[in-house]
């Protein structure tokens, strides 16, 4: 079946150490995007790839960094410098067809939890 | 960049109830697109919208593309239990969501 999994499912860590979230796809779509939602809030834009190789800052990229280095593999670090990183995340994909749908496929995303 | 308002930010209604939220654009928009998120899992395609003025149902669902191209409906008909979550609309464009709509249902 294809679909997008993320894990962990639930991460605990000490204030001050990085941690990365892993997101991977096997739907054969081209971008990936990661977002992050804080309890009662919607989806905020952390990053977005459309192509391997290729990234753009979202509305929120300050204190996360990501890579694409293979299209099917999009992970998010979330770095000391991030100040307040407990969250859920999300990770998405989407084809880039010039027709049809286009709309995005969610993982099941990961808590992270901030000691 | 282009704002999403969706209203109301909550809804507390009984079962069997029908229900009705709205999504409002700054910008015009090509599609319109709705998602529900159950609690703890990510958001899933309900519903979307191509054209202005087009009207579509899903089962219980239905929504509207407004004929200004800014701004969308949904409805639920006869809630039930598992209808409660996270409700967002969003564009296939940006990628940006509106704040949610959060639905309960009280059996």
């Amino acid at each position: 079946d294809g679909g997008i999994t993320q894990s962990p499912k639930y991460l605990f860590r000490k204030e001050g150490q990085n941690v990365t979230l892993s997101c991977e796809q096997n739907l054969n779509h081209d971008a990936m995007y990661w977002y992050r939602q804080d309890p009662g809030q919607g989806l905020r834009l952390i990053y977005y790839s459309q192509i391997v190789n290729d990234f753009q800052k979202g509305d929120i990229a300050e204190g996360y960094s990501v890579s694409r280095e293979k299209k099917e593999s999009f992970p998010l670090t979330v770095t000391s410098a991030q100040k307040n990183p407990t969250a859920f995340y999300l990770c998405a994909s989407r084809a880039l067809r010039p027709s049809g749908a286009n709309v995005l496929t969610f993982g099941a995303g990961s808590r992270l939890t901030v000691l | 960049g282009q704002q999403l308002n969706q209203s109301p930010q909550s809804m507390f209604i009984q079962e069997g109830e029908d229900v009705s939220m709205n999504c409002t654009s700054s910008s015009i928009f090509n599609t319109w697109l709705w998602y529900k998120q159950d609690p703890g899992e990510g958001p899933v395609l309900l519903i979307a919208l191509y054209k202005a003025g087009e009207l579509t149902s899903n089962g219980r669902l239905t929504a509207q593309f407004g004929i200004t191209r800014k701004d969308s409906f949904l409805n639920i008909s006869a809630s039930i239990p598992s209808d409660v979550g996270i409700y967002f609309c969003s564009n296939n464009n940006d990628m940006r969501f509106g704040a949610g709509t959060r639905l309960t249902v009280k059996p």
